[in-house]
């Protein structure tokens, strides 16, 4: 299986702070990864797929890079919307996997 | 507008059955394969399985922690998705999500998701 491992687990920052997630694949997956946002007792929503392919509807201040094993997630200024769990996904092969999640908390 | 309604959670005692539901809208179900995955209560999202569409044999993948006791089934007249649990334990607590798959294919993302339903196993 496929391990996907994220950094930081929990991040503090402020409203207009630009922060970066990192997830790291245990082997390579081309661009097959994909980023959720869930906030608490909701569902996840589809943020990125493809490593760097905005979803519909998706604000321009979320956006996501690269291929291989390494692959971050950058929101470039927060707001308030946007503190709640990102997850990382990587559909290359099966069984699909998920990171284990980086909350992203107000400091 | 896509929407996928999970239902059928309830509490079971361990080495029970229950089946899951979830019920489809606003997108032409029968050429999409769909997914089920589970949270575990402050844990993260844990990938169940995979049903394909008719094109190909409706054939489904599992994750390792539940092969050989949970089935996923359609179907595609009734725009509906199932997951048949069988021999619970207590680690399968959980809420559990149905999801689209974003594409008639393997290699993609799961891009819509329902509210979930949770499961408690527990004597």
């Amino acid at each position: 299986d496929i391990q996907m491992t994220q950094s930081p687990s929990l991040l503090s920052a402020s409203v207009g702070d630009r922060v970066t997630i990192t997830c790291r694949a245990s082997q390579g997956i081309s661009v097959k990864l994909a980023w959720y946002q869930q906030k608490p007792e909701k569902a996840p929503e589809s943020l990125i797929s493809g490593s760097s392919t905005l979803q519909s509807g998706v604000p321009s201040r979320f956006s996501g890079s690269g291929s291989g094993t390494d692959f971050t997630l950058t929101i470039s200024s927060l707001q308030p919307e946007d503190f709640a769990t990102y997850y990382c996904q990587q559909y290359f092969s099966y069984p699909v996997t998920f990171g284990q999640g980086t909350r992203l908390e107000i400091k | 507008e896509v929407q996928v309604v999970e239902s059928g959670g309830d509490l079971v005692q361990p080495g029970g059955s229950l089946r899951l539901s979830c019920a489809a809208s606003g997108f032409t179900f029968s050429d999409h394969y769909m997914d089920w995955a589970r949270q575990a209560p402050g844990k993260g999202l844990e990938w169940v399985g995979r049903i394909r569409k008719r094109s190909n044999g409706y054939s489904t993948k599992y994750a390792a922690s539940v092969e050989g006791r949970f089935t996923i089934s359609r179907d595609d007249s009734k725009n509906s998705l199932f997951l048949q649990m069988n021999s619970l334990k207590t680690d399968d607590t959980a809420v559990y999500y149905c999801a689209r798959v974003h594409n008639g294919g393997d290699l993609w993302h799961l891009d819509f998701w329902g509210r979930g339903t949770l499961v408690a196993v527990s004597s």
